[in-house]
């Protein structure tokens, strides 16, 4: 079945770190974009990330530019978000997200999200 | 950026009636040379996350339902559910994809009266 699995979410002191991967499974991982998109609690969607098929490419939302980082490992079927400098307002469940191999920015397979918690 | 304005924040639809939701962008989504309308529907049901249903404003992803249909252009968009069934209760948002950042609209949550 083609799917994604997130995993690595947990709760985080402001400040803190935290690395989420993504498996892909029953699809060439590597010709797609992947994504992150989150939402927080009870609130609307919003995309973070994204990552050329190659990885060569990445592209971020201003809100998480400079603190975030995106990755993937093709050899692995797994997509990667480094969060670093985390704040309150990144408490969200944190969804991997497939692109279009044309690389067009809307998702056709969303994995089932992992819950990002940062309080102190 | 491009802001997504979605109306209603929610409806209550009787079974098996017209369920119509609306997005409106703060610009164009229209990609001229293209004829595009770079625009998306999901869907989100209660613990689940959301389903691609409509890209390109009114192409139909494979495996929805034909009751689903979106229609639209430029700035105004609509998301029609045609006969509404039970399994379609959930929260609908629009997508942009023309430019980045690629927004969401707020949301709309569709019930049954």
């Amino acid at each position: 079945e083609v799917q994604l699995l997130e995993s690595g979410g947990g709760l985080v002191q402001p400040g803190g770190s935290l690395r989420l991967s993504c498996a892909a499974s029953e699809f060439t991982f590597s010709s797609y974009p992947m994504s992150w998109v989150r939402q927080a609690p009870g609130q609307g969607l919003e995309w973070v990330s994204t990552v050329t098929g190659t990885g060569d490419s990445t592209y971020y939302a201003d809100s998480v530019k400079g603190r975030f980082t995106i990755s993937r490992d093709n050899s692995k079927n797994t997509l990667y978000l480094q969060l670093n400098s985390l704040r309150a307002e990144d408490t969200a469940v944190y969804y991997c997200a497939k692109d279009t191999v044309t690389l067009d920015f809307y998702f056709d397979l969303w994995g089932r999200g992992t819950l990002v918690t940062v309080s102190s | 950026d491009i802001v997504m304005t979605q109306s209603p924040d929610s409806l209550a639809v009787s079974l098996g009636e017209r369920a119509t939701i609306n997005c409106k962008s703060s610009q164009s989504v229209l990609y001229s040379s293209k004829n595009k309308n770079y625009l998306a529907w999901y869907q989100q049901k209660p613990g689940q996350p959301p389903k691609l249903l409509i890209y390109w404003a009114s192409i139909r992803e494979s495996g929805v339902p034909d009751r689903f249909s979106g229609s639209g252009s430029g700035t105004d968009f609509t998301l029609t559910i045609s006969s509404l069934q039970a399994e379609d209760v959930a929260v609908y948002y629009c997508q942009q994809y023309y430019s980045s950042p690629f927004s969401f609209g707020g949301g709309t949550k569709v019930e049954i009266k």
